[in-house]
């Protein structure tokens, strides 16, 4: 079964510390990974995308991917009272159309300051 | 950049009556459309794939005879909750990729559905 799993959270983070988030996923063929925030009652915001196995920086974000081990991290560096949200982990598959996603239920982090 | 708009963004509605949605890409052309609902502190879960002129594909447990999506044009699906009930009320989101666009994928601002 197809599954993307998250902490629920919430992760309370004081302002300016790095907030850690992790998925896993159970799909091997999993190859594309995204990381969305969505603040309530919203739509969800891409923040990054990862294909490879590694780091991948975007301004204070940073995306780890470990495909044998079947996860993917975010780090969110200097956090902000703004960063508070729920972060969705997304997976999506080789062999689906591009686009069709498989969502974590998401980690809510609060950012106290 | 690239806009998806959705309507109605909320919607109340008693207990029987359909309700329809709709997803339009304002900028660009979108061969396909992803409708997914969304329950209260819940995951996005992936209702159907909508592709412009022919038949959705819908996920596993969701029953297409009551939602019914059309695409009929390349900027403009829509979903239908015919005989809406209390169990149907959730936050529906749609998304879209560009036609020839890549690795796209633009989202509406969902819709707020409440059955009463």
């Amino acid at each position: 079964q197809k599954e993307v799993e998250q902490n629920s959270g919430p992760l309370s983070v004081p302002e300016g510390a790095i907030a850690s988030l992790n998925c896993t996923y159970s799909d091997r063929v999993s190859q594309s990974f995204f990381w969305y925030r969505q603040y309530s009652g919203k739509s969800p915001e891409l923040i990054m995308s990862i294909y490879s196995n590694g780091d991948k920086e975007d301004g204070r974000f940073t995306a780890q991917l470990n495909k044998a081990s079947q996860y993917v991290s975010l780090l969110i560096r200097d956090s902000q009272p703004s960063d508070s949200a729920t972060y969705l982990c997304a997976v999506m598959l080789t062999t689906d159309s591009w686009g069709k996603f498989q969502f974590g239920a998401g980690t809510q982090v609060v950012v106290t300051p | 950049g690239a806009v998806v708009s959705q309507h109605p963004s909320r919607v109340i509605c008693k207990s029987g009556t359909s309700v329809k949605i709709e997803c339009r890409s304002l900028d660009f052309q979108a061969t396909t459309m992803f409708w997914y609902r969304q329950f209260p502190k819940q995951s996005l879960m992936l209702m159907a794939t909508s592709n412009e002129g022919s038949k959705a594909t819908y996920e596993q447990g969701v029953e297409k005879d009551k939602f019914l999506i059309n695409h009929a044009s390349l900027t403009l699906s829509t979903l239908t909750v015919t005989s809406a009930h209390p169990e149907d009320s959730s936050f529906y989101i749609c998304s879209a990729t560009p036609a020839g666009g890549g690795e796209k994928l633009f989202f509406g601002s969902g819709t707020q559905l409440s059955v009463l």
